[in-house]
């Protein structure tokens, strides 16, 4: 079964330092999400993405953050000047929407970002 | 905010009983998920119901819809060990045309062998 991967799974960093998130969406997917969970929390949406901009992205995806697809394969989360509280795990997600209502959404396996 | 809040937040039961969570929402929605969670893991999707369904089917799951009350519920009949894990429910938007779904807080659940 096609999968969404991530890559690294771990990504440790220091305060302030800009780290970049890799995610390889399911190949004929046309929408593109990121969530975060804070260790026990909810999971939360921070941005989806579809036609190579951004469709809607909530109050936690602030200046820092960033979003891009560089290429047809990859979707990648930048955050320029990591802070503590951005450590969690970051899911990636790919769906195919058809018709007027969202599908199911496909997850990735996370990358866990620690920020010392 | 649309989100979905479940209930109970955690659920302990024997191997063989049946579980059962709900979720309740605040917005009018196209459509309501339920996904699974593994400690650790991404989310997988489990089942998805219509707003104009009132009950779904799969396998061992059953999900209802009631949308004049705004909630949902997931049943797990038969649990096993391995059904051990966060639920959560997702809901999107009816007039939304941005796409997303937001999740609610999540129901852990545990079986005990």
């Amino acid at each position: 079964e096609p999968e969404v991967t991530q890559t690294p799974s771990h990504q440790v960093t220091q305060m302030g330092q800009e780290v970049i998130l890799r995610c390889v969406p399911i190949s004929n997917h046309l929408y593109f999400y990121w969530y975060r969970q804070i260790l026990g929390q909810k999971v939360e949406f921070l941005v989806s993405f579809y036609n190579n901009e951004i469709s809607e992205k909530s109050e936690i995806f602030d200046d820092q953050f960033s979003v891009e697809r560089p290429d047809g394969s990859n979707f990648t989360l930048k955050i320029r000047s990591t802070k503590l509280e951005d450590s969690a795990m970051y899911f990636c997600a790919s769906s195919e929407k058809r018709g007027a209502y969202n599908e199911k959404l496909f997850f990735g396996s996370g990358t866990q970002l620690s920020v010392l | 905010s649309q989100q979905g809040e479940e209930d109970p937040q955690a659920l302990s039961i024997q191997e063989g009983e049946n579980a059962t969570m709900n979720c309740s929402y605040k917005t009018s929605i196209n459509n309501l998920q339920w996904y699974r969670q593994n400690s650790g893991r991404g989310l997988v999707h489990l089942i998805l119901i219509r707003s104009n369904e009132r009950e779904k089917h799969s396998g061992r799951l059953r999900v209802t819809l009631d949308t004049s009350k705004k909630s949902s519920s997931l049943l797990i009949t038969a649990s096993r060990a391995a059904d051990t894990a966060s639920y959560f429910c997702a809901t999107d938007a009816e007039m939304d045309s941005s796409y997303k779904l937001i999740f609610g807080s999540g129901t852990r659940l545990l079986v005990r062998p």
